[in-house]
């Protein structure tokens, strides 16, 4: 089945640093990703569509400047943290269609930012 | 935008009973996905089922579109089956979660 791999699985950052998170669909093509940030016992919140080979499309209220996503090639998508600060803490997951409709989850990266 | 309501939100089960979980949304979707995230946090994906019916060992899945709402069934729970159960509808290309069931099974 689809695999979707999401790197890294636990990171620690100090804050004003950036930390980059992957996320690669191993067996498929994947035009479309999308990116979720869950905080804790909380529901996901889709924050932005990633979009191969065109500019990442946010939601509303999610800083495009904090959050740089970069869509280069049909198997790889990067969600950049910029300038993190401790309430940039959270995880993150990653997510892309399969051909039958579903959708298929990263692990997931949980950001402690210190 | 589309609302989605998982209840009840939080389950205690003893090993080995049944137990059903719903998901009410507000609007006609294109699909609708059950999940399971782990202690660990990795969400995975239990079924895929924008209608219907379909069955996975113990699981088991029923969307009615036209009354918006999915049931999942988990028969004779596993201490491994605790976790927080998400169900999330897609429209337009976008997905939206209720705020998930946790259940808690124990030995």
């Amino acid at each position: 089945g689809a695999v979707v791999s999401q790197h890294p699985s636990r990171v620690i950052c100090k804050s004003g640093t950036s930390v980059k998170i992957e996320c690669r669909s191993l067996d498929f093509q994947a035009t479309t990703m999308f990116w979720y940030r869950q905080f804790p016992k909380k529901s996901l919140m889709l924050m932005a569509t990633s979009n191969e080979g065109s500019k990442a499309t946010y939601e509303q209220g999610v800083e495009k400047d904090k959050f740089l996503i970069n869509h280069a090639s049909l198997t790889l998508s990067t969600l950049t943290v910029t300038s993190a600060h401790p309430e940039d803490s959270s995880f993150y997951i990653c997510s892309a269609r399969q051909q039958g409709g579903g959708y298929t989850f990263g692990s997931g990266t949980r950001l402690t930012v210190v | 935008g589309i609302q989605v309501e998982q209840s009840p939100p939080d389950l205690i089960l003893q090993e080995g009973a049944n137990s059903t979980l719903r998901c009410n949304f507000s609007d006609s979707v294109n699909n609708l996905q059950w999940f399971h995230q782990n202690p660990w946090g990795q969400l995975i994906n239990l079924f895929y089922i924008p209608s219907g019916t379909k069955q996975n060992g113990r699981l088991s899945a029923t969307t009615v579109a036209t009354e918006r709402y999915s049931l999942l069934y988990i028969s004779s729970s596993q201490t491994t089956d605790s976790g927080v159960y998400f169900c999330a509808v897609i429209n337009a290309g976008k997905s939206t979660f209720g705020d998930g069931t946790t259940l808690t099974v124990k030995p």
